[in-house]
């Protein structure tokens, strides 16, 4: 069982440029989420899903652009890549663990350096 | 804007040592989960807690919800290498979008 699982691993990108994150959850879940961490800050969110067809806005969503055609795939686009955008990036995952309780499943990562 | 502090933000201790990580808020949250990431990885659901005093028990970890649902506390006894990582706490108000604290990192001595 693969769980949820990112490509690229790592990428190196020059300001200006645009990239695709790919994040793929073999486990049926409804809800997906794109966070970034960086030092000192914890996890950030960037965007979620819950469902199939929907996303919606996180608490950091500028530079970034999501889609979700497929229930198990969770795309993380950034159109013009910033210095400001190097960071390590994690799609997680979640199912109703009990009302009002959510368990998420994270993925490896991506580290992403923008020069 | 919910905000989770977490504190000390780093610790580092002999093996065998007890310690305490600390997860404060002004706000109220309908649960409270801790996770441990390590290097490389992605953060592990280490434990749940939804009711305010509720106090819960993982072989040698111990978390509580605070009374008022605004804080949260990790109790590690006798500390080991393994537990060495990144403790992060997260909480939700009843959603399911969680609020992550800003992290502690922990590094146990052998």
């Amino acid at each position: 069982n693969a769980g949820v699982t990112q490509t690229p691993k790592f990428r190196v990108l020059k300001t200006g440029q645009s990239m695709t994150l790919l994040c793929a959850q073999d486990m049926n879940h409804e809800y997906m989420y794109w966070y970034r961490q960086d030092p000192g800050m914890g996890l950030r969110l960037i965007h979620y899903s819950v469902g199939e067809g929907t996303t919606a806005k996180g608490e950091v969503p500028d530079g970034y652009n999501v889609s979700r055609l497929k229930k198990q795939n969770f795309l993380l686009g950034l159109e013009s890549a910033a210095p400001s955008q190097t960071s390590v990036y994690f799609c997680a995952s979640s199912q109703t663990l009990m009302e009002s309780s959510y368990e998420q499943y994270f993925g490896p990562g991506t580290r992403l350096t923008v020069t | 804007t919910q905000l989770l502090e977490q504190s000390p933000q780093f610790l580092s201790i002999q093996e065998g040592e007890n310690l305490t990580v600390y997860c404060n808020s002004s706000s109220v949250f309908s649960s409270l989960q801790w996770y441990r990431q390590e290097p490389g990885e992605g953060p592990v659901l280490l434990v749940t807690v939804v009711t305010g005093g509720e106090v819960k028990k993982l072989k040698r970890l111990t978390f509580q919800f605070g009374d008022a649902r605004k804080d949260s506390s990790l109790h590690i006894t006798a500390a080991q290498p393994g537990d060495t990582g990144l403790y992060l706490c997260a909480g939700t108000s009843g959603t399911y979008k969680y609020i992550f604290g800003t992290g502690t990192r922990l590094k146990v001595l052998a």
